[in-house]
């Protein structure tokens, strides 16, 4: 069965520091591995993506993450972050061509001034 | 602009009560989902269908139902057997019956009175 884990589920950053979301999975096979973003009574959107190939992914709002199959870990990072960061992110796994995608319960970032 | 209409954005339930939640997308999208979302615990997927007049149950699937009787429209009614309905719905589509790139609506928030 397919799971994922995020550890933390509220961090607190300064508006312009660094910020790192952990993720871990498990899965069978080789995972698809996806970062999503909620605002407030929103509706997720897809921040990167990772099926093949290098493992460093770049994706949208200036965030990145890295797959690491010896940790079974694809966290996300931003270098300096904005208030408008502030949300709440979901790593999600799944299969490849398949309709399933098993999420993670989501971390919560606040950003101070 | 294409997208995913969820209405209404609040919506409350009497006991013994059936409603439903609508979705509707002009993405052209092949497959759609309904996900519910509960504080601290992520997304779980409620019932999806790859195509017209066929859905399919997902982990959580007891107390709801679904209709697909066009492509672009995919109804939730949650009935009277559901014990615990207070959540966050999300509805999404993906372009194939993959897990590729989830389009997610704005979400209903369904209480109980």
């Amino acid at each position: 069965a397919q799971s994922v884990t995020q550890p933390d589920i509220h961090i607190t950053v300064s508006e312009g520091a660094s910020l790192e979301l952990r993720c871990n999975y498990s899965y069978g096979a080789t995972p698809y591995l996806f970062w999503y973003v909620q605002s407030p009574g929103q509706g997720l959107q897809l921040l990167l993506k990772y099926f093949s190939g290098d493992t460093l992914v770049q994706g949208i709002k200036g965030f990145e993450a890295e797959f690491k199959r010896s940790q079974s870990s694809f966290n996300l990072r931003k270098p300096s972050v904005h208030w408008s960061d502030a949300a709440e992110y979901f790593c999600a796994v799944g299969a490849h061509n398949d309709y399933k995608l098993s999420f993670g319960a989501g971390t919560t970032v606040t950003v101070r001034a | 602009d294409g997208g995913i209409t969820q209405s209404p954005k609040y919506l409350f339930r009497k006991e013994g009560q059936n409603v439903t939640l609508s979705c509707e997308q002009n993405l052209n999208h092949d497959a759609m989902y309904w996900y519910r979302q509960d504080p601290g615990q992520g997304l779980r997927l409620i019932y999806y269908s790859q195509i017209v007049n066929d859905f399919q149950k997902g982990d959580i699937a007891e107390g709801y139902s679904v209709s697909r009787e066009k492509k672009e429209s995919f109804p939730l009614t949650v009935t009277s057997a559901q014990k615990n309905p207070t959540a966050f719905y999300l509805c999404a589509s993906t372009r194939g019956a993959t897990n590729e790139k989830l389009f997610f609506g704005s979400g209903t928030q369904l209480s109980v009175l």
